[in-house]
Formats: C-alpha cells, sequence, structure tokens
C-alpha cells in the first residue's frame, strides 16, 4: 500500500459527459501528479501541483482540468468525454516537487462508452 | 525536451534466466532516474533509484547504474523468477527548464514474462 488512494477504482460513461475523478495523497506529501495510461500511448504525464499551485503541465488536453485542495487532496476533471479518453488515471505524490520518488496510487480506470 | 526510451516488450524468458531491460535518456540537466515496477491490477511501485552519474540502484535482486557518458540506466537481474512478471519503467526526475519545477518522464513499459 503506497499509501495514495484514489477514487473511483472503476467508472463507466457515456460520451460527452463529465467525471471527477479524486486522490489522496500520502500523508504529508505536498506534491500530486496526474498521469494518464492507456494501451497505445503508455504513461503520458498530465499535470502537477505543489501545495495547491499548479506546477507543471504536460499533455493534458482542454477538456481536463485539475486542482489542489487545502487539504493536499486533487481533483481531475474530465469533461466531454470520448471514446479515446478511456484509460486507466494515476494519482502519485511526493513529499517536494524535484528529484524524489513519487508514489503511485492504484488508478482509476474510466471506460466511455 | 528530456525522453525515456525503452526497449520494446514483450520479454519472455524462462525461470532463471539473466534479465537485461535497455533505458536511455535524454536530458538538459542532471536528472534522477528510477526504475518502477507494475504488477497486474496494481499501480506503479519503485523498484530502485540512482540520483547521480556512476551511482548504482539495487533492490530485491535487481540492478541499475547510472552511466551518465552513454545516457543510460539499463535493468537487470541475474536470475529471473515467475513473480518477476510484470511492466517495469524506466522514468527521469529533471529541472529542464530551470524553473524550479521538476519533471518526471516516464518510458513506455516493457512487459517482462517469466515462464516456468
Amino acid at each position: 500500500d503506497s499509501g495514495v488512494t484514489q477514487t473511483p477504482k472503476h467508472l463507466i460513461t457515456a460520451t460527452g459527459q463529465r467525471v471527477t475523478l479524486r486522490c489522496s495523497p500520502r500523508s504529508g506529501d505536498l506534491s500530486v501528479y496526474w498521469y494518464q495510461q492507456s494501451l497505445d500511448q503508455g504513461l503520458q504525464f498530465l499535470i502537477q501541483y505543489y501545495n495547491g499551485e499548479e506546477r507543471a503541465k504536460g499533455n493534458i488536453l482542454e477538456r481536463f482540468s485539475a486542482q489542489q485542495f487545502p487539504d493536499l487532496h486533487s481533483e481531475l476533471n474530465l469533461s466531454s468525454l470520448e471514446l479515446g479518453d478511456s484509460a486507466l488515471y494515476f494519482c502519485a505524490s511526493s513529499v517536494y516537487p524535484g528529484g524524489n520518488t513519487i508514489y503511485f496510487g492504484e488508478g482509476s480506470w474510466l471506460t466511455v462508452v | 525536451g528530456n525522453s525515456v526510451t525503452q526497449m520494446e516488450g514483450p520479454v519472455t524468458l524462462s525461470e532463471e534466466a539473466f534479465l537485461t531491460i535497455n533505458c536511455t535518456y535524454t536530458a538538459t540537466g542532471y536528472p534522477s532516474l528510477f526504475w518502477y515496477v507494475q504488477y497486474p491490477g496494481e499501480g506503479l511501485q519503485l523498484l530502485l533509484k540512482a540520483t547521480k552519474a556512476d551511482d548504482k540502484g539495487s533492490n530485491k535482486g535487481f540492478e541499475a547504474t547510472y552511466r551518465k557518458e552513454t545516457t543510460s540506466f539499463h535493468l537487470e537481474k541475474g536470475s529471473v523468477q515467475v513473480s518477476d512478471s510484470a511492466v517495469y519503467f524506466c522514468a527521469l526526475s529533471d529541472q529542464g527548464d530551470h524553473s524550479g519545477t521538476y519533471k518526471y518522464i516516464f518510458g513506455t513499459g516493457t512487459r517482462l514474462k517469466v515462464l516456468a
């Protein structure tokens, strides 16, 4: 158990809908990362937060947004969903945003039908 | 930009065989390098890491040496077991744009299957 908690574990939704994925980082970790894992594109970095502020952006679509709240949990919002958004979404956390080991949650499986 | 390139899988080996999974990287700074492992149905777990040139990371019989001259961080194990079957990801953490923000970049992963 990495200490990173993600909910929901599985989610099935229709195209055009909006979903929210939730992540609670390890106790004491200030930095949160979101990744998308799909079969054809491997592990893609989406976005990183540190202590409530956005620190880095990767290949995140405009239909997706995220935030980190004062209690340090984070949410990833996916809207106007398309079939191609079906993937495993991982949250990870670390104490600080640099050079340290990052710890992954078990992921949220999103299926868009 | 920064990138990580891993050998394509799947890699299929017999139990007790020697394992090498190649990883090379491109980075503008002085990255830390990592190997993560993903077992079926689970998230990624840190396997080992190295933070500077010539460092050797090791864990559970796996080893990797940070080679700056060849920009490589190949994963090796002398004798694999069926329980090592998983997907292995090479990754780097680098302050590429000197903004104070580090990015973790992962390779595409290499699936290892070990047969009894």
